[in-house]
C-alpha cells in the first residue's frame, strides 16, 4: 500500500509566478485534504475534497489559490501570482469514506524569493 | 471541535518511556481524541486515537481520563527517532456533514536524549 504521494517536493520561484503542486492520494481514498503550514506553527486546513467534489474552502484560500481534483483520483494546487508569504509547506492527506483517520504525504516546500 | 492544550515542550531520556499530556476539558460525547507527529520537515504521522477507552498499537499507548478531560500519549521505550512535535486534535467523527479537517494546535516538541 503505498502512502499519500506529492511533487515536487520543493519549489523556489519568484515573486508573481505561478506554480502548481500535485498531489496522489492513497489508492481508493474519495477523501482529500490540503494543509498548509508556516514555520513553528503547525499545519492549517485549505480545503476538502469528496471525489472530485470541493466541499470546503477555509477562508485562507485566497481568490490567488485554485484546487481541483477532476477524476476524484490525483488533485493540484495552483497559486497564481505568488508572494512572499506564501512560502510555507503544503501538505496533502487523504482517507477513505468509512474511516476519520487522514494520512498525510510528505509536502511540497514552497519557497517564494 | 473542542480546544486542546499540551506543554510547549518536554524532554526525555533515550530508552525511557514518553508521556506526553493533553487536556480537553471541553471535551463532548462524541469527539474522538487524536495523536500525531510531526518528524522534521516531514509530513505528520498518525500515531494513535480513541473515544473513552484506552488504546495500544505498535507505536503508542493512549490513556484517556474516566472523565475524558485529559489523556496522554505514551511512548514505551523512547528513541532518538521519536523526537518530533507531537499533536493532540480532539474532533467529531460522525455525521455527513462533517468534512473531518483537522484543527492543529502548536503541538509539544518532544526530545529524546541519548
Amino acid at each position: 500500500d503505498t502512502g499519500v504521494s506529492q511533487d515536487p517536493r520543493h519549489k523556489i520561484t519568484k515573486r508573481g509566478q505561478n506554480v502548481t503542486f500535485r498531489c496522489d492520494p492513497i489508492s481508493e481514498h474519495n477523501r482529500l485534504y490540503w494543509y498548509r503550514q508556516t514555520l513553528g506553527q503547525g499545519p492549517e486546513f485549505l480545503t476538502y475534497f469528496q471525489n472530485e467534489a470541493q466541499l470546503e474552502k477555509s477562508r485562507l484560500l485566497s481568490d490567488r489559490f485554485s484546487a481541483e481534483r477532476p477524476k476524484g483520483s490525483f488533485s493540484t494546487l495552483e497559486i497564481q501570482r505568488t508572494e512572499q508569504g506564501d512560502s510555507a509547506m503544503y501538505l496533502c492527506a487523504s482517507r477513505d469514506s468509512l474511516q476519520y483517520t487522514q494520512y498525510f504525504g510528505p509536502g511540497t516546500r514552497l519557497t517564494v524569493l | 471541535d473542542a480546544k486542546t492544550t499540551q506543554p510547549p515542550s518536554m524532554d526525555c531520556a533515550e530508552g525511557r518511556a514518553a508521556n506526553l499530556p493533553c487536556n480537553h476539558s471541553t471535551i463532548s460525547g462524541n469527539e474522538y481524541v487524536y495523536w500525531y507527529r510531526q518528524i522534521h520537515s516531514q509530513g505528520p504521522q498518525y500515531i494513535i486515537h480513541g473515544l473513552k477507552n484506552n488504546e495500544t498499537n505498535e507505536m503508542a499507548s493512549l490513556i484517556i481520563t474516566e472523565d475524558r478531560k485529559s489523556s496522554t500519549l505514551i511512548l514505551p521505550h523512547a528513541t532518538l527517532r521519536d523526537t518530533a512535535v507531537y499533536y493532540c486534535i480532539v474532533r467529531v467523527d460522525r455525521g455527513s456533514s462533517n468534512t473531518g479537517k483537522l484543527i492543529f494546535g502548536q503541538g509539544t516538541t518532544l526530545q529524546v536524549k541519548p
